[in-house]
Parts: C-alpha cells; structure tokens; sequence
C-alpha cells in the first residue's frame, strides 16, 4: 500500500547537489513527509521530515510543493559517502511505525 | 551522539532453534521497535513496545516472536523455533516522544 512514488535509481557527480524526487499525491493534510537512508546493510538513518514548510538541517533540505503532493531532498554537496537508499515515507500523526518502499539507490560518482 | 546498540552483529543457527537478539536502545527512550530486512527486500515493521507491552505488531510477528524488555536497559527479540524464511537482516529502533526513530545497526540471523 505505497503511499509514496521514488525512482528506483539516480547517480549524482561528488561535490554536486543531488536532488531527489518524491510524489505522494494522496498525503492528507496531517500527515508527515520524513526522509530516511541506509548506507549498505545499516540501519535506516534519519535525514529530514516536514508537514508543510520547507526545511534545512545539517544534511539536507527538504522542498515540499505548496499542494504537498510532490516533494524533493536536497543533498547540497554530495559525497561519495551518500551513496546510500534514500526512502521517502509518509507518516500520519499518530501512526510512529515508519513503512518503507523500495526507495532510490543514490550513487554518488568521483 | 548516541546510539542503539545491537549484538550480536551475526547470529547463525539451525533450522527449530530459539535464537534471542539483543538491542540496547538509547537510554532515556521510551518507544522500541523491531524490523527485519530480507535480503534485497524492503524494511518491514515487525513490532512496537511501549510501557513495557506491545503496542502494535504486524502479521509477521506471529507466535514464535516474542519481545521483552528484561531489565530496563535491553530490549530483546525471541524466535522460538526458527525458520530457514526467519532468515533476515533484525533492525532494533527507540525514540523518546519525538517523531525520530534511530536505529541500530541491525542484526544479520542465517538460519541453515
């Protein structure tokens, strides 16, 4: 039941923003857009979320569409350590278990 | 920063025997979670344990696991009788009342 849409695989240049689509056309307004990524056989490990407003952290920005069916990660300066699965997950506000798809396999290329 | 902490970091055994994984989650959490990982599979959700009960489960977490939090620090997941398909990747999680999960660095379970 995947409430969100990745591709399955993007390369990105080193030192290079690497810019991650998402879609989750039937989000309801409550409900939250996280961002997770595991670096081979890790745990996931979390990267940004948001309700509606854009936001920055240490490692990324997350852009969400004003009608919040689409959003976007944003890896300002890629290295060759975000090579990773980058998944995009809605969550409700009161729902905490997380439920993962396939995500993007993020390559990041010297 | 801390972390959760999973040991061991590989656990092989036979086919019918219990096995127990062990997950040390950050202290001053409140929430613990369980996930496996299959191999090449997506992340799936196992469980959730909270005020030392289960919160919720999913229709893999049959009768054969089992969670327990033993002594105010561990958090522990039981197969009774493994299956060669328990074969997986284990991810332990916690959080406090804030909406980040941190995992651990999983689990990998052979089973032959």
């Amino acid at each position: 039941d995947a409430k969100t849409t990745q591709p399955t695989s993007m390369d990105c240049a080193e030192g290079r923003a690497a810019n991650l689509p998402c879609n989750h056309s039937t989000i309801s307004g409550n409900e939250y857009v996280y961002w997770y990524r595991q670096i081979h056989s890790q745990g996931p490990q979390y990267i940004i979320h948001g309700l509606k407003n854009n936001e920055t952290n240490e490692m990324a920005s997350l852009i969400i569409t004003e009608d919040r069916k689409s959003s976007t990660l944003i890896l300002p300066h890629a290295t060759l350590r975000d090579t990773a699965v980058y998944y995009c997950i809605v969550r409700s506000p009161d729902d905490y278990k997380l439920s993962f798809g396939a995500g993007t396999t993020v390559t990041v290329r010297a | 920063e801390p972390e959760v902490t999973q040991t061991p970091s590989h656990q092989v055994t036979q086919m019918g025997q219990e096995v127990i994984l062990r997950c040390v989650p950050i202290s001053n959490h409140l929430y613990f979670y369980w996930y496996r990982q299959i191999l090449g599979q997506k992340v799936e959700f196992l469980v959730s344990f909270y005020n030392n009960e289960i919160s919720e489960k999913s229709e893999i977490f049959d009768d054969q696991f089992s969670v327990e939090r033993p002594d105010g620090s561990n958090f522990t997941l039981k197969i009774r009788s493994t299956k060669l398909e328990d074969s997986a990747m284990y991810f332990c999680a916690s959080r406090t009342d804030n909406e980040k999960l941190f995992f651990g660095s999983g689990t990998q379970l052979s089973v032959l």
